[in-house]
């Protein structure tokens, strides 16, 4: 059973450019989460999606930044119009959704973005 | 709201020593506690949960946590720390009776275990 797969690892942008990042959760997984987490410092909510809808997205940014949990395919978290500050460690965790072992949250490696 | 404290920033411990990193929460109902390590450019592996029955908790790498209701704490302890346990530390809380409430990470603890 694959785990939490998160693509690209790496990914470079420039100021003003748009960066995708993907998140596979594992087979059976319908909740994502996302967190960010700048160097040096812990993780920091972003949102929490089940498939085609959005629980609480209360620690996105108001501008630039979406997430998606479409019924096929992977989490996508965009962010538009890059700036530095976006440049961070973004992870994507999954979980049941339901049953007892709903609360258990489970850890893809990150995409690490470094905007130019 | 849910609140998760690591009072130390960094906790420094020779090899072979018991180590402990603290970690203190807030939620308004009951509560799922969590820990999660973290190496160096990589995702956070979990270590251990308390969800219900026995206070004290035993997980990987023989690591262990012992919740306290009164104290509202849930330390990570491990009787003799290796040097390869020297990562980042989250504890990480979620309220069991307010299913709607995502997970809230404490700061991290970086612990060095010295040779």
């Amino acid at each position: 059973n694959a785990g939490v797969m998160q693509n690209p690892r790496h990914l470079v942008r420039r100021r003003g450019q748009e960066a995708r990042l993907r998140c596979s959760p594992m087979k059976g997984h319908s909740h994502v989460y996302w967190y960010r987490q700048l160097p040096e410092e812990g993780l920091k909510f972003m949102v929490y999606l089940q498939k085609e809808n959005i629980i609480d997205e209360s620690g996105m940014p108001k501008e630039r930044f979406s997430a998606e949990f479409p019924k096929e395919g992977p989490s996508i978290l965009r962010i538009q119009q890059v700036v530095r500050g976006d440049s961070a460690a973004y992870f994507c965790a999954s979980s049941p959704g339901s049953g007892f072992r709903s609360y258990e949250q489970y850890f893809g490696p990150g995409t690490r973005l470094t905007v130019t | 709201a849910q609140s998760v404290a690591q009072p130390e920033d960094q906790v420094n411990v020779a090899e072979g020593n018991p180590l402990t990193v603290k970690c203190t929460y807030s939620v308004s109902g009951n509560p799922y506690l969590f820990w999660y390590v973290q190496y160096p450019n990589r995702g956070l592996q979990f270590l251990l949960k308390y969800i219900t029955g026995d206070n004290l908790v035993k997980g990987s790498y023989g690591f262990e946590a012992e919740f306290n209701k009164s104290q509202t704490s849930f330390h990570l302890k491990k009787p003799s720390a290796l040097v390869s346990d020297s990562a980042l530390y989250f504890c990480a809380v979620r309220d069991k009776d307010n299913y709607g409430q995502n997970f809230v990470f404490g700061p991290g603890t970086r612990l060095s275990v010295l040779p």
